[in-house]
């Protein structure tokens, strides 16, 4: 069965560097069936997508974030990872980690996520 | 930018009721939508995806259609399980979420 994991840090002051690690179990991240995304929600708010990464390292990112966004995948580990700079009291939320399925090539929809985990902006 | 946009944004319903969602795109998106469930405090599963394909394990209670710019969830004869958030995506172009309904009991 196909287990994500999100870890890092709980807190980040503000104008630092977000940085979160899903490690990937139960199945290869090196298949070229999935892609693999971030996904987070504001507390009591919505879902929004931050960015993806196929295993070769080709990334998508949303348009809003793409400018302090950096993903990246290390298959020999089996994990995929966020970065998120200059971050602020907005950017407080759960962060989940997720598996896209690919078809013909392209990455659609999410079909299992992480648990997530929650990361505070505070000083 | 596709946005999406569901109607209503709470539904109060009943135990055995037939419950409807409606998620609109802001331009056609074909059939590359997806339905997911979330409960507090839990991640969101996937319940649907191409608008009408039932994930497997998923109660055939659920059904999903739609296409170009216009889609529903239905949920015949709602169990007390299926009380949630529900949201769509589409993945047309990039990844958009509603902002979610919510089912609550009546």
């Amino acid at each position: 069965q196909l287990q994500l994991q999100e870890s890092g840090p709980g807190l980040v002051k503000p104008s630092e560097t977000l940085s979160l690690t899903c490690t990937v179990s139960g199945g290869s991240m090196s298949s070229s069936s999935y892609y693999w995304g971030w996904i987070r929600q504001p507390p009591g708010k919505g879902l929004e997508w931050i960015g993806s990464i196929y295993y070769s390292g080709s990334t998508y990112y949303n348009p809003s974030l793409k400018s302090r966004v950096t993903i990246s995948v290390d298959t020999s580990k089996n994990q995929f990872s966020l970065k998120l700079s200059s971050v602020t009291a907005a950017d407080t939320a759960v962060y989940y980690c997720a598996r896209h399925l690919s078809v013909v090539g392209a990455p659609t929809h999410f079909d299992y996520w992480g648990q997530g985990t929650l990361v505070t902006v505070s000083s | 930018d596709i946005q999406m946009t569901q109607s209503p944004s709470t539904l109060s319903a009943s135990v055995g009721d037939r419950v409807t969602i409606t998620c609109r795109a802001s331009q056609s998106i074909s059939t590359w939508l997806a339905w997911y469930q979330q409960k507090p405090g839990k991640a969101p599963k996937l319940l649907i995806y191409k608008a009408s394909s039932l994930k497997s394990g998923v109660p055939s209670r659920f059904s999903g259609s739609g296409s170009g710019t216009e889609f529903t969830l239905t949920i015949n004869s709602l169990q007390p399980d299926d009380f949630a958030t529900y949201y769509c995506q589409q993945y047309n172009t990039l990844w958009t979420f509603g902002q979610g309904t919510k089912v609550e009991i009546k």
